[in-house]
């Protein structure tokens, strides 16, 4: 499968604890996004990497969130001190490099945080 | 700020006939205009695209129209098929690196 590719598939953890999803984009896709979904709504970003550099990040994210594409592939999002309001689908999406806006997205991660 | 509405939520049609699905969005920036099916307990997959230089694209069944003065723009399904039952979501892109998407079209196609 060469598509994107998020790991993993399900989380459950208590309230308090700390969460890391890692997200594999397509070989050679040079730019990576995070979105949150929740039921009923669309995709809401999160944060955007091209290479390794995180060049935007939503004014809705707390400190709690942080993501990081240390080599320029893959790409983790850890969720600190989670809460309820953070259960949700995590979402990552990547995009070739040149001229091209599509984005093909992972299959996402369903946190629930009890 | 930054803005898509899309309506209808819930859009109910027979088989054979016609869906459309319109967006407004609020940033005069925005560039590219996606649209993406979601099918139950799938990820979001790209259907057709446009660009703000352009007023109109066609995909067989599937076409997209952008009134950029208005702010609008609009997906159409002709001869609709069951298989064409899913959520729909509109988005825009400006010149940086944020997609907003709107909250989604639910679209049953009763055969």
């Amino acid at each position: 499968d060469t598509g994107v590719s998020q790991d993993p598939r399900h989380k459950i953890t208590k309230r308090g604890q700390n969460v890391t999803f890692r997200c594999d984009p397509i070989s050679e896709h040079n730019r990576l996004y995070w979105y949150r979904q929740t039921l009923g709504q669309g995709p809401e970003f999160l944060t955007y990497f091209q290479n390794e550099a995180q060049l935007e990040k939503s004014r809705l994210l707390s400190d709690r969130f942080s993501a990081e594409r240390p080599k320029g592939s893959f790409s983790t999002l850890e969720i600190q001190r989670t809460e309820q309001g953070d259960s949700a689908m995590y979402l990552c999406a990547s995009s070739p490099r040149m001229n091209s806006d599509t984005q093909y997205f992972g299959p996402g991660t369903r946190l629930t945080v009890l | 700020g930054e803005n898509v509405e899309q309506h209808p939520s819930t859009l109910s049609v027979q088989e054979g006939d016609s869906a459309v699905i319109k967006c407004t969005y609020s940033d005069s920036a925005s560039n590219y205009f996606p649209w993406y099916k979601q099918e139950l307990g799938k990820r979001p997959q790209l259907i057709i695209d446009i660009r703000s230089n352009v007023g109109e694209k066609k995909d067989q069944r599937i076409a997209v129209t952008l009134n950029k003065t208005a702010k609008h723009f609009s997906l159409h399904i002709t001869e609709t098929q069951p298989e064409d039952s899913a959520v729909y979501f509109c988005a825009t892109k400006t010149g940086g690196f944020k997609t907003i998407f709107g909250a989604g079209t639910r679209l049953f196609v009763k055969a």
